[in-house]
């Protein structure tokens, strides 16, 4: 059970968009449609953005989507704003009732 | 929407357990369909699972932990535990206890974490 690919950092400015990219294998993001996103602010709990794949939870912005293609699934942030910055993790399940987590990625917005 | 507390010791022995406790309140351990599960993260590295126990009591854990991890919980005070056995300095982490619902497979709400350092 390997952790899912993450780029380490990704930055973007006021207004613009960014994708983070999560390349699993055909034994997790290949298999299931059963991605989810985390936003952390370090010290706080982190906050589920989407599941299953593309779908928001109550409360989350519409300008977080999430798609995924073959082994490898995608969030999406469109017109980032400040608050925005924090990391963020992709988790698959990975079957027989396991999980991996990627190795999350830091949002900076300049 | 479920409230997760974790408890515990911040300082632990190499070679000796770890033990941690998640109190719930907003929801019941014994309810489901929910996966009580804790995850991890080591400094400067990415999130970990670490296993779960079911609302029916039965439980899985992460083949690399699965030697040394008992998750269990406690009906009675709405709480499940972690304890992570014959502990080294890799195990230095912040440890988060959250819950995913069974349907989605996703975690929904989670505990804002507890830093437990291995150092003797």
């Amino acid at each position: 059970q390997s952790a899912l690919t993450q780029p380490a950092s990704v930055s973007g400015s006021p207004g613009q968009s960014i994708t983070i990219p999560c390349i699993g294998t055909s034994r997790d993001v290949g298999s299931y449609n059963l991605v989810s996103w985390y936003q952390h602010h370090p010290g706080k709990a982190p906050k589920l953005m989407i599941y299953e794949g593309s779908k928001r939870p109550s409360g989350v912005s519409n300008r977080f989507s999430g798609s995924r293609s073959d082994n490898t699934a995608s969030l999406t942030i469109s017109g980032l704003q400040a608050e925005d910055e924090a990391d963020y993790y992709c988790c698959s399940y990975a079957g027989s009732s396991t999980w991996v987590f990627g190795g999350g990625t830091k949002l900076t917005v300049v | 929407q479920v409230q997760l507390q974790e408890s515990g010791p911040g300082l632990v022995k190499p070679s000796e357990t770890l033990s941690l406790t998640c109190t719930v309140s907003g929801g019941s351990v014994s309810s489901g369909p929910y996966y009580w599960s804790w995850i991890r993260q080591p400094p400067g590295k990415g999130l970990e699972w670490i296993g779960y126990i079911y609302y029916s009591g039965s439980t899985n854990y992460n083949p690399s932990l699965e030697s040394r991890v008992t998750i269990l919980a406690d009906t009675s005070k709405n709480q499940f535990s972690l304890r992570l056995r014959s502990v080294t300095a890799a195990d230095t982490a912040v440890y988060f206890c959250a819950s995913a619902y069974a349907r989605s497979l996703s975690f929904d709400d989670w505990g804002q974490g507890t830093l437990v350092t291995v150092s003797s």
